[in-house]
């Protein structure tokens, strides 16, 4: 059960775009496709924008995209915008009924 | 509205305990598996454990195992947990959450602090 490897910290300018990349093992990321995404503003609970890998809630903007490969899966986030300035983290099935998050990634937007 | 409120958080000393809570509002609590996710003073996210809607199944991290236990009372609509044996590693906020499967949290509470200091 350890946490799934996220790059610290990504940076771009309004209206590019970033990835964050997360990778596990073949145990959880890579044997599910059940990777979900959270956006998190400072004391505030998480948010979910993405499920099973590239699925949108309802109300998240497209902007917002997810895929895998392999043992890695990424988060897209295309024309950034001052608002998306926040903390992300991947989620992991990982067998039973056992999650595991990423480390986090803290996303500024220049 | 459709809302998870803990509440149970406080100061504890090393070695203590403390009983978490969450109250469940305007759902079908007993639908839907449920789970507590902790995050430490400026770090990640972790889950600590989850139980299902009728709480016959339920698991936890292995860094809890033994030490917390998850539980509910759909007829109160509400989610517990119990933590034992409490060390610094355990102090974090701690987040009710609801789960609709394998990960996909759609619904969390504000979070309660606990506290682990002498």
């Amino acid at each position: 059960q350890s946490a799934l490897t996220q790059p610290a910290s990504v940076s771009a300018s309004p209206g590019q775009s970033i990835t964050i990349s997360c990778t596990g093992t073949s145990s959880d990321v890579g044997g599910y496709n059940y990777v979900s995404w959270y956006q998190q503003y400072p004391r505030k609970a998480p948010k979910l924008i993405i499920y099973e890998v590239n699925k949108w809630p309802s109300g998240v903007s497209n902007r917002f995209s997810g895929s895998k490969s392999g043992n890695t899966a990424s988060l897209t986030i295309s024309g950034l915008q001052p608002e998306d300035e926040a903390d992300y983290y991947c989620c992991s099935f990982a067998g039973g009924s056992n999650l595991v998050f990423g480390g986090g990634t803290k996303l500024t937007v220049l | 509205e459709v809302q998870l409120v803990e509440s149970g958080g406080d100061l504890v000393q090393p070695g203590g305990s403390l009983r978490l809570s969450c109250a469940a509002s305007e759902f079908a609590f007993g639908a839907f598996w449920m789970a507590w996710v902790r995050q430490a003073p400026g770090k990640g996210l972790e889950w600590v454990a989850n139980i299902k809607g009728d709480g016959r199944e339920k698991d936890h991290v292995d860094s809890v195992k033994g030490r917390f236990t998850i539980s509910r009372d759909n007829a109160k609509n509400s989610l517990y947990l119990q933590m034992n044996s409490l060390t610094a590693e355990d102090m974090a906020v701690y987040y009710c959450a609801r789960d609709l499967g394998w990960g996909r949290i759609d619904l969390w509470g504000q979070g309660t602090l606990v506290t682990v200091s002498s």
